[in-house]
């Protein structure tokens, strides 16, 4: 049974441009979930996407975007790269429960570390 | 808006030795998780705790949630150099997202 998986692992870029980041949930997972961990700290939520939709939010600007595809496979995208974007990238898949709004566990990826120079 | 703290930050400590590392969160919430990250890693989710006095164990790690008091502890014991990692405690933050803690970096010295 595969995990979650990303792609790329590694990745660098300068500032001003453009990044897509790619997640596989873990199979029977629906929800996938974003988060940037930067060097020391802990991760912080990005935004969750639940059936091909935002569902909700962090602290983040506009120039993070993401996607959720009909097989639950989600992108991250940033446009307008700054140095501060450089981190680790998680990306989350959980399950969600019949009924609740709530879901189960997550199970975080590898991750992508992205270098913005 | 939800906010978790840990503490220690930082712990050092002797092989066979106990400890406990300490998370504390600002609201309620009615669940919470513990996590492991080796360095350069991703997570790995150790515990899941939903209901106030919820006590759970896995080799030399029990964790406990007192809700009441928003506190969870993750004790440590007899710890062994393979425990070293950074330790993390999410908190649900509303519906859907987890609000980590700073972390634990601890290191279990032979």
């Amino acid at each position: 049974d595969a995990g979650v998986t990303q792609s790329p692992t590694h990745l660098i870029k300068t500032r001003g441009q453009q990044v897509t980041l790619r997640c596989s949930p873990k199979s029977g997972h629906d929800t996938v979930s974003w988060y940037q961990q930067a060097l020391g700290q802990g991760p912080q939520f990005i935004f969750q996407y639940y059936e091909e939709e935002e569902r909700q939010r962090g602290n983040f600007p506009d120039r993070f975007s993401g996607h959720q595809f009909p097989n639950y496979s989600s992108e991250l995208n940033v446009n307008a790269l700054l140095l501060g974007d450089s981190a680790l990238y998680l990306c989350a898949s959980s399950f969600r429960l019949a009924g609740a709004l709530r879901t189960d566990t997550q199970y975080f990826g590898p991750g992508t570390r992205l270098t913005v120079l | 808006e939800l906010k978790v703290e840990q503490n220690p930050l930082f712990l050092s400590m002797q092989e066979g030795k106990n400890y406990t590392i300490y998370c504390n969160y600002s609201t309620t919430s009615d669940r919470l998780y513990w996590y492991r990250q080796d360095p350069g890693k991703s997570l790995e989710s150790l515990f899941v705790l939903l209901s106030n006095g919820a006590v759970k164990q896995e080799g030399r790690l029990m964790a406990s949630l007192d809700t009441k008091a928003r506190l969870s502890t993750l004790h440590i014991t007899a710890a062994v150099h393979d425990l070293s990692a950074t330790y993390f405690c999410a908190v649900v933050g509303g519906t859907y997202k987890y609000i980590f803690g700073t972390g634990t970096r601890l290191k279990v010295l032979a």
